[in-house]
């Protein structure tokens, strides 16, 4: 079946520095793929997604490269700040027989900045 | 416009009890999706519901139930509650039930206690 596997942290870093977060799925067929962010006390929100392979997925100086060949979606941000501060999940989405399959989620990163 | 609405936010139950929870969509979304989220699996699709019908289903037991009314408010059942249902109910909805081609949009949660 399909899996989504990423670090889980707690991910602990200083204002400004730059943030890999590391995220690996098994699927099949061709997947469409997402990072959702939650921040304390919210509900989780779509940060980004993309739907094919190279695609690039880019929000709020966030971004993540769809890689087959990897079958990785790795989250970046060149300088985090600490309203950055949250839980991120990556997730994929198989489906494609005309209804929501349902996303499979990773377990969760959770991400502290330090002033 | 308001957001996906979930009540009640907390409930506490006692094994071998049924519980309802209840789903607001955000106004216009057709599609209602649940998810269970533990601390040991994280987060798991349950199901979906379009225009009133179940979609698709995740690999949880019959006594996990769900119903979408004709205003696209939807209402997830438990029957003979057992400890390990202990969890945080995630509620989401959409406009198309597609999650690649909408996003979904997360509730707080209901957290349900068993004992």
């Amino acid at each position: 079946g399909d899996s989504v596997t990423q670090m889980e942290g707690p991910v602990t870093l200083s204002e400004e520095a730059f943030l890999t977060i590391n995220c690996t799925y098994t699927a099949t067929g061709y997947p469409s793929l997402f990072w959702y962010v939650q921040y304390p006390g919210e509900g989780l929100q779509l940060l980004l997604k993309a739907t094919k392979a190279d695609d690039k997925g880019s929000n709020k100086g966030f971004e993540a490269t769809y890689r087959k060949e990897t079958t990785s979606f790795h989250l970046e941000k060149g300088s985090v700040q600490v309203s950055d501060s949250a839980v991120y999940f990556c997730a994929l989405n198989s489906g494609g027989r005309g209804g929501a399959d349902g996303l499979t989620f990773g377990k969760g990163t959770h991400l502290i900045i330090q002033p | 416009k308001a957001g996906v609405t979930q009540t009640p936010r907390y409930l506490i139950k006692t094994r071998g009890q049924q519980v309802t929870l209840s789903c607001s969509p955000i106004s216009g979304h057709r599609s209602v999706s649940w998810y269970q989220q533990t601390p040991g699996q994280g987060l798991q699709f349950l199901f979906e519901y379009f225009s009133e019908t179940q979609r698709n289903k995740g690999n949880f037991p019959g006594r996990f139930s769900g119903r979408q009314f004709s205003n696209s408010r939807s209402e997830m059942n438990v029957s003979t509650l057992e400890l390990g249902d202990s969890a945080l109910y995630l509620c989401a909805s959409s406009l198309a039930g597609q999650p690649y081609n909408s996003p979904l949009h997360f509730g707080n949660g209901t957290r349900l206690t068993v004992t």
